[in-house]
Formats: C-alpha cells, sequence, structure tokens
C-alpha cells in the first residue's frame, strides 16, 4: 500500500529565514511520481512540482527547491528565504505512473506559517 | 488554469436530505475525480471517472455515489446527507501523460 508522511504538522518561521518541509513515502512500485501542492489560506489548491521516480536530479525554482532521494524515500522540499506569501498548508502527494489516479495518495500536510 | 468549476462553492444542509455537488470541466479530460478535506487527513478520494459512465470508488466512498454522463460533467450525490461528510469537496482532472492533477476550487458543505 501507498503512503505518505508529513512528520511536521505545524511550521512556524521568520520572514527570510530558510525552511524545509519533509515528506517520506513508502510504495512497492517502481515507477511512480511525487507531488507537491500549495494551499493557501484562500483555499485552493496549487501544483507546484511533479517529479518521476527516475529522475533523481534537485529542482530548484526561484526560492523553491526539492530534494528527492529514493535511497530514504523521501521528497524534501525547502523555501529559501520565506515570504509571508509563501505562508499556506502544504501537501505531498505520491502515485503509481499507470493507476491514473486512483492511487493518488495525499499526505496530511505541513502547515507553515511565516511571520513578518 | 484547467478550467474546473464547482458548484454550489458552499451549501448548508441538514441531516437526511440528499445533496449533488457538480464538478464541470473545459478541456475534455478523461480522468475526474471527487476527494474531501478534512482536517489532519489531507486529501482523500471518495471517486473517480475515467470516462463517460465509468467510474469507480476510492478509499472513502461510502455514502457517496457519482455520476458522469458527459466528459465535461462529474458529479458527486449524497443520497442522505450525514453530519459526517461536513467537509471541503475537491474535483480534480488528471493530465493523462504526466499523472499531474488539477484541482478546482473546492465547494463547503455542511450539514446540520
Amino acid at each position: 500500500a501507498q503512503k505518505v508522511t508529513q512528520a511536521q504538522t505545524e511550521i512556524s518561521v521568520v520572514e527570510k529565514e530558510d525552511v524545509t518541509l519533509d515528506c517520506v513515502y513508502e510504495t512497492r512500485d517502481t515507477t511512480y511520481y511525487l507531488f507537491w501542492y500549495k494551499q493557501p489560506p484562500s483555499g485552493e489548491l496549487v501544483f507546484l512540482i511533479r517529479r518521476n521516480s527516475f529522475d533523481e536530479q534537485n529542482e530548484i525554482s526561484g526560492r523553491y527547491s526539492w530534494n528527492f532521494q529514493k535511497s530514504t524515500s523521501s521528497f524534501n522540499f525547502t523555501i529559501t528565504a520565506s515570504q509571508v506569501v509563501d505562508s499556506a498548508v502544504y501537501f505531498c502527494a505520491l502515485s503509481e505512473a499507470e493507476a491514473y489516479g486512483q492511487n493518488f495518495v495525499f499526505g496530511p500536510g505541513t502547515r507553515l506559517s511565516v511571520l513578518p | 488554469d484547467a478550467g474546473i468549476t464547482q458548484s454550489p462553492r458552499h451549501k448548508v444542509t441538514e441531516t437526511g436530505t440528499p445533496v449533488t455537488l457538480r464538478c464541470h470541466q473545459t478541456e475534455n479530460h478523461r480522468y475526474m475525480y471527487w476527494y474531501r478535506q478534512d482536517p489532519g487527513h489531507g486529501l482523500r478520494l471518495i471517486h473517480y471517472s475515467y470516462g463517460v459512465k465509468d467510474t469507480d470508488k476510492g478509499e472513502v466512498s461510502d455514502g457517496y455515489s457519482v455520476s458522469r454522463s458527459k466528459t465535461e460533467d462529474f458529479l458527486l450525490t449524497l443520497e442522505s446527507a450525514t453530519s459526517s461528510q461536513t467537509s471541503v469537496y475537491f474535483c480534480a482532472i488528471s493530465v493523462t501523460d504526466t499523472n499531474e492533477q488539477f484541482f478546482g476550487p473546492g465547494t463547503r458543505l455542511t450539514v446540520l
């Protein structure tokens, strides 16, 4: 069975601090996708990134970076120089490659508060 | 913007009444999903559809039914709403080639 764990329920940082959100996953499949979504206070779910299991290169997009390590089954998300607008709930998710969504499993989310 | 709308956006109803939520997409995606979001649980899959009239159950399907008579519409029905179905409901589509899912704006349902 697939499972996604986000051990940090809530994190609070002061603006300009760096923060890392942890994601640990479990799957028996060799081909799978990992995702991060952002849910700001307004409630919508915003897609941030997709990673497939064969691509372990780290990804950087502006202040956001992702570290994928198959050896530890982790897909961590780092925000550099955090801003108040980064305050949101962040979800990590896992999907089998051929499942087309029926096994799209979300973690419980991490609530990030960035204080001015 | 994946062209997904949900209606209604907010609804308050009473226990025992039937409720139907609608998800509409404009981009002809084959796969559509209904999730519920509750504190501490993230998003949990209720039902999904892989084509017109083709649907299947997800993790938390008890008490819910779905229908898809057209590609663009995916309906979620609570035959007899209960207070435990108070939640935020999200519809989603997935892009076939990448498995990326994109979500509608959500419907906040309160069952009194």
